[in-house]
């Protein structure tokens, strides 16, 4: 299995700031990503995180509004930039290790005022 | 692309009784079918993917090609199965990064 730390677990932030959330996982994976759940819906892939490279932005979101970085195999984080009340919601690291299975972060829970 | 439905987003049963989470997809090759299951204050985490063929915690799901479903089946549901049910699919020979969840079903067991 694959343990992930994800920090913060949760904030409260001002409007037109930037956060900046942290995945460890303590083992190597093949593959991480950042998702979004916003109330009351289910999850929504942000991005796959490219170690030395740059991320894999989905339909809808750009790398402006949410920089990532994985500068080795086991790390990872998401910024949330210029922030507004809709950008609201639970954000989620997420890896795929060597036996295929998929594991989650216990989230992050943002709240933009 | 690739669509995963489940229609309900609550279920209420009672202790005992059977309890069905149904889910439906749309996509056009041949993908990869996942129960993940959330219990309250937890993480996301794998209940059944549809290769394994295992039964966990009681559970089943049986994927049915024809009407293009993975419905999730328990016959005598528990308290502690009260918790958020999410479908998903992963696209085959795709990459996780297509992975598609469903919006999701609320169960709720009572006794």
């Amino acid at each position: 299995s694959a343990v992930i730390s994800q920090k913060p677990s949760r904030d409260i932030c001002q409007r037109g700031t930037s956060l900046t959330i942290q995945c460890q996982v303590d083992s190597q994976v093949t593959m991480m990503f950042w998702y979004r759940q916003q109330p009351g819906q289910s999850l929504t892939l942000i991005a796959t995180a490219n170690q030395g490279s740059e991320a894999t932005y989905e339909s809808g979101f750009v790398i402006d509004k949410f920089p990532i970085s994985r500068p080795n195999l086991t790390f990872s984080t998401l910024t949330v930039s210029n922030m507004s009340p809709e950008d609201s919601s639970i954000y989620l690291c997420s890896v795929v290790t060597v036996l295929d299975i998929q594991y989650f972060g216990a989230g992050t829970r943002l709240s933009v005022l | 692309a690739q669509r995963v439905t489940q229609p309900e987003k609550l279920l209420s049963v009672f202790k005992g009784a059977p309890v069905e989470l149904k889910c439906n997809y749309s996509y056009s090759g041949s993908p990869e079918l996942f129960w993940y299951v959330q219990y309250s204050r937890q993480r996301l985490q794998l209940l059944l993917r549809h290769i394994s063929r295992e039964s966990i915690k009681g559970f089943t799901a049986d994927l049915n090609k024809g009407e293009t479903s993975f419905h999730l089946k328990k016959p005598f549901a528990q308290e502690e199965d009260s918790a958020m049910y999410y479908c998903a699919l992963r696209p085959l020979p795709d990459s996780w990064g297509k992975f598609q969840f469903g919006a999701g079903t609320q169960v709720v067991v009572t006794p």
